[in-house]
């Protein structure tokens, strides 16, 4: 059973703050994505990975940063919180090229005051 | 360029009764679509896939080219089925690699 992995279920920070959100997951996937998730806008990707150190942006990459050292691991930076980033951030992985199924952790809401 | 458009925010529907969600998409190539659920206080898992051409819970979505739509459809919805529902496209990204770009979602409340 796959297994995906969110450091933090509630998460509040302050603008300003540099803010590390942790994505884990356990069966050996090459490619993990990071999301967020708003109301009215659905699923919009933030920054995906296919393979360690490898990072390409997605939709909407502007404020964030990735990072990639270890192949269960992929992190996603907030350089200098806003209040903009307030949101529920998705993190998901899959096999590897070419397959479809997404696997998603539960979530990370984080509030910036 | 891609996109996925669900037009409904929101649907309403009593128990027993039938159940579309609407999907409709824009691509160039070859799509190939999903449907993701997230059920209250879940994570959001794949629901079904064209590809499989499966019936999932009841569900079932039928990929029509010539309308550009992937509609899930289900004959007598459930209590149980209220969750939010995405559909989703993948594309190629470049070689060998794939993404996936997501509707806006539509949620489905099924009343009693």
């Amino acid at each position: 059973d796959v297994k995906v992995t969110q450091s933090s279920r509630y998460l509040v920070k302050r603008t300003g703050e540099k803010v590390f959100l942790e994505c884990v997951q356990d069966m050996d996937h090459e490619n993990m994505f990071w999301y967020r998730q708003d109301p009215g806008l659905g699923l919009r990707l933030i920054y995906f990975s296919y393979d360690v150190k490898m990072k390409e942006k997605g939709d909407i990459p502007e404020g964030y940063s990735v990072s990639r050292e270890k192949k269960e691991r992929f992190s996603l930076i907030l350089e200098s919180a806003s209040t903009n980033q307030t949101s529920m951030y998705l993190c998901a992985s899959s096999l590897g090229p070419g397959t479809d199924t997404q696997y998603f952790g539960p979530g990370t809401r984080l509030t910036v005051l | 360029a891609q996109r996925v458009t669900q037009p409904e925010k929101l649907l309403s529907v009593f128990k027993g009764a039938p159940v579309e969600l609407k999907c409709n998409y824009s691509y160039s190539g070859s799509p190939e679509l999903f449907w993701y659920v997230q059920y209250s206080r879940q994570r959001l898992q794949l629901l079904l896939r064209h590809i499989s051409r499966e019936s999932i819970k009841g569900f079932t979505a039928d990929l029509n080219k010539g309308e550009t739509s992937f509609h899930l459809k289900k004959p007598f919805a459930q209590e149980e089925d209220s969750a939010m529902y995405y559909c989703a496209l993948r594309f190629n990204s470049g070689g060998s690699n794939y993404k996936l770009t997501f509707g806006k979602g539509t949620l489905l409340t099924v009343n009693p």
